[in-house]
């Protein structure tokens, strides 16, 4: 079993959308928790970044953690097309020994 | 807006050759980090340094693998000789604190 567990999809929605994409892990000891968007041919640019439960909100953005679950969440609202990329939930311990999700490959359609 | 460089962006070998990848930091950032990301897969972390020091390396293949930051700025990653299983993006980050981790454009290596 993996350390971090997340759907690859591909997830393909409407324009106006509301996305929900989703990971889960095994390892009760991550403490931080991120989410990287990543264009085709780019690296990974980070979103958001939470450290404990609960949501997080900046813009369009809202990160969810549920630590007694093991389950954090990114959810965009309004989605637009150039909302369109792979997702990756990374999570830490402590400074160091980051693990990715696989990502999650979304289309917003106009 | 300054940005994590890196080159070459693409780079085709044989199977046996070196190859060598590099990145130049944010400037500023202290901590360094190379990835390996094969496709449809996440980004796994090959060695992390904070500022010329090799703070984690431990999922480096150093019988092939091998990174350098001697001055504690920009760094170099070789791998001598190259297999087919190498192929992927090699993505160069880099950080002042923990919470934000910048990425470069990444080197697309194939090995045939």
């Amino acid at each position: 079993q993996k350390e971090v567990e997340q759907d690859p999809g591909p997830l393909s929605v409407p324009e106006g959308a509301i996305v929900s994409l989703n990971c889960t892990y095994s390892n009760s000891a991550f403490q931080y928790f991120m989410w990287y968007r990543q264009y085709s041919r780019k690296g990974p640019e980070l979103l958001m970044y939470t450290y404990s439960s609960g949501n997080k909100e900046d813009g369009r953005f809202t990160a969810q953690v549920d630590k007694s679950s093991k389950y954090i969440s990114l959810f965009i609202r309004d989605s637009q097309p150039s909302d369109s990329a792979t997702y990756l939930c990374a999570m830490r311990r402590g400074n160091n020994d980051m693990r990715f999700g696989a990502g999650t490959r979304l289309t917003v359609k106009p | 807006e300054a940005e994590v460089a890196q080159s070459p962006r693409y780079k085709i070998t044989e199977k046996s050759q070196a190859v060598a990848f590099w990145c130049d930091p944010i400037s500023g950032h202290a901590t360094l980090y190379w990835y390996r990301q094969i496709l449809g897969q996440g980004p796994e972390l090959l060695v992390q340094f904070q500022d010329e020091s090799v703070v984690d390396d431990s999922q480096l293949p150093k019988d092939r693998f091998s990174a350098e930051r001697l001055k504690g700025v920009d760094s170099t990653l070789k791998i001598q000789p190259a297999e087919l299983g190498d192929s992927a993006m090699y993505l160069c980050a880099s950080s002042v604190d923990r919470e934000s981790q910048y990425f470069g454009p990444g080197t697309r290596l194939t090995v045939l």
